[in-house]
């Protein structure tokens, strides 16, 4: 069965102080892996796709890379207005037109 | 553009009692889709519309749940009759070809 989890469940960091989300993996083939960021009150938002191993992507403070078990989502140097929910999700040979979610990491970032 | 609109945003029913959720799509978004979020678990895929046609409904938890899409335009998910366990978030989304998918912002139902 595809699984997706995500790690860790909780993050705080001072502001300037960078860090890493994981995204790990178990799925039957892999068909791409998208980041979101969630804010309180508010559907995901798209952030990155990543299709293969070894791709990487970039958006202001945030890095996404993949590998073929997981993936990571760096944060340089953060802000409080990173402060949300971030989720990954997967799509696979299996699941068809679904996306398969994590359960996300919680990001606060203090000033 | 205007993004994915869902309503209501919030809605508390009785246990036994029916309720519509709708979802207005990005325009000219072929691709809808509702996915749900209970409490303490990961967003969960319900179905996939391409145009008017259901692509993929494998996500739907039984037939209480009941979606439709009026002229490949908005669409609606009806509950009925709702139990408690169908408390959550209901999420819909829109693409169009290979894009990301753009969110709503969620139907929080809340069943009593």
């Amino acid at each position: 069965e595809d699984q997706v989890t995500q790690s860790p469940e909780a993050l705080r960091l001072q502001e300037g102080e960078s860090s890493s989300l994981n995204c790990s993996y178990t799925v039957s083939g892999l068909r791409g892996l998208f980041w979101y960021r969630q804010d309180p009150g508010k559907g995901p938002e798209f952030l990155f796709t990543l299709y293969s191993a070894g791709e990487e992507k970039e958006k202001e403070r945030l890095k996404a890379t993949l590998t073929k078990k997981e993936s990571f989502l760096h944060i340089t140097a953060p802000k409080p207005e990173d402060s949300a929910t971030y989720l990954c999700a997967v799509h696979t040979n299996q699941a068809g037109t679904a996306l398969i979610f994590g359960k996300g990491t919680t990001l606060s970032v203090s000033s | 553009e205007a993004g994915v609109t869902q309503f209501p945003s919030h809605s508390v029913i009785e246990k036994g009692q029916t309720v519509t959720l709708r979802c207005d799509p990005i325009s000219g978004h072929d691709n809808l889709y509702w996915y749900r979020r209970v409490m303490g678990k990961e967003i969960k895929f319900l179905l996939h519309f391409v145009k008017e046609s259901k692509q993929d409904e494998s996500g739907m938890p039984n037939n209480r749940f009941l979606a439709e899409r009026t002229g490949g335009t908005y669409s609606t998910l009806k509950v009925q009759p709702a139990e408690l366990e169908d408390s959550g978030v209901y999420f819909c989304a829109s693409s169009q070809g290979g894009g990301g998918y753009t969110f709503g912002s969620g139907t929080r139902l809340t069943v009593v």
